[in-house]
C-alpha cells in the first residue's frame, strides 16, 4: 500500500483478555518500530525490527507484551491478560534504515486501545 | 531511556509569532528529523536533516541540524492557529545499532486563550 496501515483502528477490550494488533509497513521498508502513546503524550519506544537481525525489545514493558514481524513484512503486537493501563493509542512506523539518507520513518495512523 | 531532550515541553502561540523549539543530546547524530502530530493522527514527517549546519525550509517551518551534529532545532514563522499540534523530533545516532531512530519527548504547540 501507500503508507503503514493499522488495524483495528480502534479496540474495545475486557480487562484479562488478550489483543492483537497489526500493522501493515510500506512495501520494501526493512525496518519497523512499534511506539505507544498516552492522551497527549510523548512516543514510548517498545520494540524496533530491522531486517533479519534480533529484535530491540528493550521498550516492552512487561511480559505480557510481545511482538513479531513474519517474513519481514505484516508486524503483530500482542498483549496478553490487558489492564486498564494498558489504554493508550498504539503506534507503527516503519523505514528502509539503510545508509543516512533513508533514515526517514513513516507512521500508520494508530490502534486505540480502550481496556474497560 | 530518553536520549534527546527536547524543549519546551509545550508553548502557547499567538496568531502571527514566531516561535521556536530544539532537541539536544550528549550524542552525535548523523540525521534528524522533525514531525508533527495533529489529534487522532500518526505523527506527518515534515523535514529531514542529513548534513551538519544543514538548514531547510518546508513553508513556514525551517530547520537545522546543529554544527556540533548535538542538537537541531525547529522554528515556525507566522503561526496560524492550525499550528498547534505535538512536535516531535527525532535522531539516529552516529553509532546506531541496526539505525534505530530516537525520538524527542514532544512540544505541544497550543494557542493562547
Amino acid at each position: 500500500g501507500a503508507g503503514v496501515s493499522q488495524s483495528p483502528s480502534n479496540k474495545v477490550t475486557e480487562k484479562g483478555k488478550d489483543v492483537e494488533l497489526r500493522c501493515d509497513p510500506i512495501s520494501g521498508h526493512t525496518a519497523l518500530y512499534w511506539y505507544r502513546q498516552s492522551l497527549g503524550q510523548g512516543l514510548e519506544f517498545l520494540i524496533y525490527f530491522q531486517g533479519n537481525s534480533a529484535p530491540d525489545k528493550s521498550g516492552l514493558p512487561s511480559d505480557r507484551f510481545s511482538a513479531e514481524r513474519t517474513g519481514g513484512s505484516v508486524s503483530t503486537l500482542t498483549i496478553q491478560r490487558t489492564q486498564q493501563e494498558d489504554s493508550a493509542v498504539y503506534l507503527c512506523a516503519s523505514s528502509l534504515a539503510q545508509g543516512a539518507g533513508n533514515t526517514e520513518a513513516f507512521f500508520g495512523q494508530g490502534t486505540r486501545l480502550t481496556v474497560v | 531511556g530518553q536520549q534527546l531532550n527536547q524543549s519546551p515541553q509545550s508553548m502557547f502561540i499567538q496568531e502571527g509569532e514566531d516561535v521556536s523549539m530544539n532537541c539536544t543530546s550528549s550524542s552525535i547524530f548523523n540525521t534528524w528529523l522533525w514531525y508533527k502530530q495533529d489529534p487522532g493522527e500518526g505523527p506527518v514527517l515534515l523535514i529531514a536533516l542529513y548534513k551538519a549546519g544543514e538548514l531547510t525550509s518546508n513553508g513556514r517551518l525551517t530547520a537545522q541540524f546543529g554544527i556540533t551534529r548535538k542538537d537541531s532545532f525547529l522554528n515556525i514563522s507566522a503561526s496560524i492557529p492550525s499550528d498547534v499540534g505535538i512536535y516531535f523530533c527525532a535522531g539516529r545516532m552516529i553509532k546506531a545499532a541496526g539505525n534505530k531512530l530516537t525520538f524527542g519527548g514532544g512540544t505541544r504547540v497550543l494557542v493562547k486563550p
